[in-house]
């Protein structure tokens, strides 16, 4: 497909485990975004990358989120030791470089029990 | 710190009438502002936008309107269709570089269009 993709859809854990989110943006789009939006809020900017430029992380609520990107394709979100209110939906989203209009993928809900 | 905020979590319009959606903002550097539509379990999918230097933008059945000095935008939907149900978002993004748009979202306004 020509559209964002990100896996899992869904994603169940227990409390204290580390999790693995995916994003795969649309070819040829030199940034990529990561954001989350809790249950009635809108979403919350988390870490932005732009082309090889350092990653803007000002968004990471804590030192247990990181992420990663490679070259411009796919960014990996990683949660460690995980805590029930990191339950949300992850959205990624990728744009053009210099691009105003975001394209998002469908998310996954992650749900920490 | 919200720096967008839409007030209204839900509006319930009938078929063929006007759907107006609010968003003000706090930051006054803000200087380009979109609207995005939600269906469930899907992303957000881009509607329309403006940016600051204009107070009007019209596509369609969809017309955002912008008012600076206030720091409120609005979205028109006319008229009203079943398939503009959907969760709408409002969200505005800082230029601090050529290549930099995170955007700042307000929370949602749930649109239901009554048959």
């Amino acid at each position: 497909g020509a559209g964002v993709s990100q896996s899992p859809s869904n994603k169940v854990t227990e409390k204290g485990k580390d999790v693995e989110l995916r994003c795969d943006p649309i070819s040829g789009h030199t940034a990529l975004y990561w954001y989350r939006q809790r249950l009635g809020q809108g979403l919350e900017f988390l870490i932005y990358f732009q082309g090889n430029s350092a990653p803007d992380k000002s968004g990471l609520p804590s030192d247990r989120f990181s992420a990663e990107r490679t070259g411009e394709s796919v960014s990996t979100l990683t949660i460690q030791r995980t805590q029930q209110e990191d339950s949300a939906v992850y959205l990624c989203a990728s744009s053009l470089e210099g691009g105003r209009s975001q394209y998002f993928g469908p998310g996954t809900r992650l749900t920490v029990l | 710190d919200q720096q967008v905020k839409q007030n209204s979590p839900s509006l319930s319009v009938q078929e063929g009438r006007i759907s107006i959606l609010n968003c003000d903002y706090t930051n006054s550097m803000f200087d380009y502002f979109l609207w995005y539509k939600k269906y469930p379990a899907e992303g957000p999918t881009f509607l329309i936008s403006i940016s600051s230097i204009k107070d009007k933008n019209e596509d369609g059945r969809f017309t955002v309107f912008l008012n600076k000095s206030a720091k409120h935008l609005s979205l028109h939907i006319v008229p009203s269709q079943p398939g503009d149900s959907a969760v709408y978002f409002c969200a505005a993004s800082v230029s601090f570089s050529s290549n930099d748009y995170k955007l700042s979202f307000g929370a949602g306004t749930t649109v239901t269009v009554r048959a």
